[in-house]
Formats: structure tokens, sequence, C-alpha cells
């Protein structure tokens, strides 16, 4: 069964600072994606990266594909409370996409 | 281009009756996933429809059902409804089953009583 994990679930800081996500599996994937769910909506696809080692940016979103494709993470410069929603990696499993359990950001003004 | 809508918005039923929700997916994609998000278990998925075909199941009971037409509009079922199918119920679609990038629509809140 393929797991992605999630780090933090929950992160809550002040607006301006800079933050880390991880989502992190022992099994490889053709492709991952980054989702960002509000309230009452469902996930909005931010990106999605394919190839070992590679680096997406998308204004003050850093997302990155682990060499061996088995992990990722997303960067976030200088955090607005725009910012703040769940967070979820989803991996391209065998047959379906694997939902990473998220991570709930909440940045503060 | 519009996006993936899904009806009803919200839904209130009683243990023991049955649910069918839609899916409209965006013009031109052919496949449709559903999935059901609470918040113990994340985002879980339920199906896949290509071409009015189930291409892959997740691991729910057989309670759980669905079903694509041939204008890729899609159908989920719950028969017998258990206090524990309360969830949000998303419907995803994208170009074909091939395409990693998936887009979702705003769900549909299931509470069942």
């Amino acid at each position: 069964t393929q797991l992605l994990e999630q780090s933090p679930q929950f992160l809550s800081i002040q607006e301006g600072e800079n933050l880390t996500v991880y989502c992190n599996s022992s099994s490889v994937f053709s492709s991952l994606q980054w989702y960002r769910q509000e309230p009452g909506e469902g996930p909005v696809l931010l990106v999605t990266v394919v190839t070992g080692g590679e680096v997406k940016k998308l204004k003050r979103l850093t997302f990155q594909f682990g060499d061996a494709r088995k992990d990722s993470s997303l960067h976030i410069t200088a955090a607005q409370p725009g910012d703040t929603g769940l967070y979820l990696c989803a991996g391209q499993g065998a047959q379906k996409l694997v939902f990473g359990q998220g991570t709930r950001l909440t940045i503060n003004p | 281009k519009a996006g993936v809508t899904q009806t009803p918005r919200y839904l209130i039923k009683t243990r023991g009756q049955q649910v069918t929700l839609s899916c409209s997916p965006i013009s031109g994609h052919r496949s449709v996933s559903w999935y059901q998000q609470t918040p113990g278990q994340g985002l879980q998925f339920l199906f896949e429809y290509f071409s009015e075909t189930q291409r892959n199941k997740g691991n729910f009971p057989g309670r759980f059902s669905g079903r694509q037409f041939s204008n890729s509009r899609s159908e989920m079922n719950v028969s017998t409804l258990e206090l524990g199918d309360s969830a949000l119920y998303l419907c995803a679609s994208s170009l074909d089953w091939t395409s990693p990038e998936q887009y979702f629509g705003p769900g549909t809140r299931l509470t069942v009583t």
C-alpha cells in the first residue's frame, strides 16, 4: 500500500515568516501534485512535479520533488494571511491518486 | 470554461436510507473520480470512471457504487447509509485516465443521522 505522510499536520505562524511543508513516502510516484483546500470547497491544484529533483516556483511558493521521486516539499516565503488553508500532497500511484493527510496552515496577521 | 459541478451541495439522510450524488465534469474531460473526505481519514479514493467503465476502485464496501454516462457525467450511490458515511464527497475530473492532474468540484456534504 502506497502511503504519503505530511508534516507538520498543523502549522500556525505570523505573517511574513517562511515555512516548509514536507510530504514523504517509501514508495516511488510517477508524479506528485500539491493542492490547497479552503473550508467548504474542493482542493485546488497548485502544481504537478514529474521529474526527480524538479523545482517549480509559483510566486512565493516553491515546490521540489525528491531525486528518488519519493518525497516532496513546499516552501512558502513571506507567508500572507491569504495562504491560510489545508495543503495536500498527492502522488500518482500504480492506478490511483494517493493523498497525504494534509497540513493545516494558519497565517496570523 | 465551467468547473466541476456537484449536486446537491448539502444533504441530510437517516441511517438505512440510500443517497445518489451527481457530478458534471469540466467540458472535454472524460475521466471522473470520486473521493470521500473525513477529518479522521483524510481524502480516500472511492472509484474512477472513464468512458462509462469503472477503471479502478478503492477499498470501500459494496454499498458504495457509481456509474458514468455517455456525456461523462457521473453519479455515485450509497445504499443502507451508516453514521460513519457522514463526510464530504468530492468529485474530480481529468482529461483522461492517464492525466495526473485532477480538478475537483466543491463537494457534497452528507450528514447521516
